[in-house]
């Protein structure tokens, strides 16, 4: 079945560094795709998406490129601040009548100052 | 615009109980989904109504079972409910559906099974 499979965090990072969350993924057609954010006490926000290949989705100075040739959506950012610590979550979408939304596990990120 | 709202925020409820939750969707909003949290498993996919008629499903038991109403507000209700039914239940909405479109995600609500 289809799946997504992102880096285990946590992930801690100082101030301004430079960030790449992975995230691969396996489905039989050709899913849409997020990451999605959760900050501390809030609930879970999109912040980016792609619905086909070579799409790079951004929001917040944070970048994914749509990859089909290897499955992949990684998440970046060149300098991350102490405001992005939070839990980072890809998923994947095949839609349709069997559609389902499909979470990799999420990685928590600390940007310490 | 008012967000996702999800009532109650806290249960606690005893195996073998059944439970009913609440997900009020932001207006206009004719999709919702229903996800489940744990430590464990992550963030699982429930089932996905849209305009009162159940479109998508995950791989959970029948247990677990859900409606829309004529105004997109969705309940989502747990019957014999076991320990490892506590969890954080999430609920979003959506314009055109999970694949489509943006999800707007409620503050969850937390189940306890004793």
């Amino acid at each position: 079945g289809d799946s997504v499979t992102q880096m285990e965090g946590p992930v801690t990072l100082s101030e301004e560094a430079f960030l790449t969350i992975n995230c691969t993924y396996t489905a039989t057609g050709y899913p849409s795709l997020f990451w999605y954010v959760q900050y501390p006490g809030e609930g879970l926000q999109l912040l980016l998406k792609a619905t086909k290949a070579d799409d790079k989705g951004s929001n917040k100075g944070f970048e994914a490129t749509y990859r089909k040739e290897t499955t992949s959506f990684h998440l970046e950012k060149g300098s991350v601040q102490v405001s992005d610590s939070a839990v980072y979550f890809c998923a994947s979408s095949s839609g349709g009548s069997q559609g389902n939304l499909i979470f990799g596990k999420g990685t928590k990120l600390s940007v310490k100052p | 615009k008012a967000g996702v709202t999800q009532t109650p925020r806290y249960l606690i409820k005893t195996r073998g109980q059944q439970v009913t939750l609440s997900c009020s969707p932001i207006s206009g909003h004719r999709s919702v989904s229903w996800y489940q949290q744990t430590p464990g498993q992550g963030l699982q996919f429930l089932f996905e109504y849209f305009s009162e008629t159940q479109r998508n499903k995950g791989n959970f038991p029948g247990r677990f079972s859900g409606r829309q109403f004529s105004n997109s507000r969705s309940e989502m209700n747990v019957s014999t409910l076991e320990l490892g039914d506590s969890a954080l239940y999430l609920c979003a909405s959506s314009l055109q559906g999970l694949a489509n479109s943006p999800l707007h995600f409620g503050n969850g609500t937390r189940l306890t099974v004793t």
